[in-house]
């Protein structure tokens, strides 16, 4: 069955400390993979995707994730992380051609300052 | 561009009663979708689609009907309300597979 997995349900690091928000999935398709962030009552915001080609991807806020198609891993990453990044994190899987995503349970990011 | 919208942002209903949760883009996305977010259990997918006049089942489709008579449009409609459709729905619509969903700022729904 398809799933997502981010074994993390909360993590607390510290403003200027480097982040690494795991995910792991399980697809039979050549999967692509996406990382959202959701503030508080609000809706969820694209912060990168791997649809193909490299596999270390950028997106905004200075975010990046690695595809790791051996470990089924599409893990997000930040060198330093900022106060305002503290958010709930999602990934996502898809596969094919009807856009249909299944997301992960979420990582909430604490950042003390 | 407004982007995607939804109406209402808040709705209470009791049990039984039905209503329709609205959502239009303005970006001319053949795809869209509606999912519920629930503590703990991230976003399940209720009801896709791939385009005006075609729609499919998600995850958690029971309760629930759609249609997708304009690109634009896709309401969500609940057709006799439960307490355990008490949720925070969102919309999404995106212009290909892989590239991507935009989100809409959710309808938060309590049955009592």
């Amino acid at each position: 069955a398809q799933s997502v997995t981010q074994p993390d349900i909360h993590i607390t690091v510290s403003e200027g400390a480097s982040l690494e928000l795991r995910c792991n999935y399980s697809y039979g398709a050549t999967p692509y993979l996406f990382w959202y962030v959701q503030s508080p009552g609000q809706g969820l915001q694209l912060l990168l995707k791997y649809f193909s080609g490299d596999t270390l991807v950028q997106g905004i806020k200075g975010f990046e994730a690695e595809f790791k198609r051996s470990q089924s891993s599409f893990n997000l990453r930040k060198p330093s992380v900022h106060w305002s990044d503290a958010a709930e994190y999602f990934c996502a899987v898809g596969a094919g051609n009807t856009d249909k995503l299944i997301f992960g349970t979420g990582t909430r990011l604490q950042v003390f300052p | 561009n407004a982007g995607v919208t939804q109406t209402p942002k808040f709705q209470v209903l009791k049990t039984g009663q039905s209503m329709t949760l609205q959502c239009a883009q303005d970006m001319n996305h053949e795809y869209m979708s509606w999912y519920r977010q629930d503590p703990g259990m991230g976003l399940r997918l209720i009801h896709y689609s791939v385009g005006a006049g075609i729609t499919d089942q998600g995850e958690v489709p029971n309760g629930y009907n759609v249609s997708r008579s304009t690109t634009e449009d896709f309401p969500l409609r609940l057709l006799s309300a439960a307490p355990s459709q008490t949720s925070v729905y969102f919309c999404a619509s995106s212009y290909a597979p892989g590239q991507g969903q935009y989100f809409g700022p959710g309808t938060r729904l309590t049955v009592t």
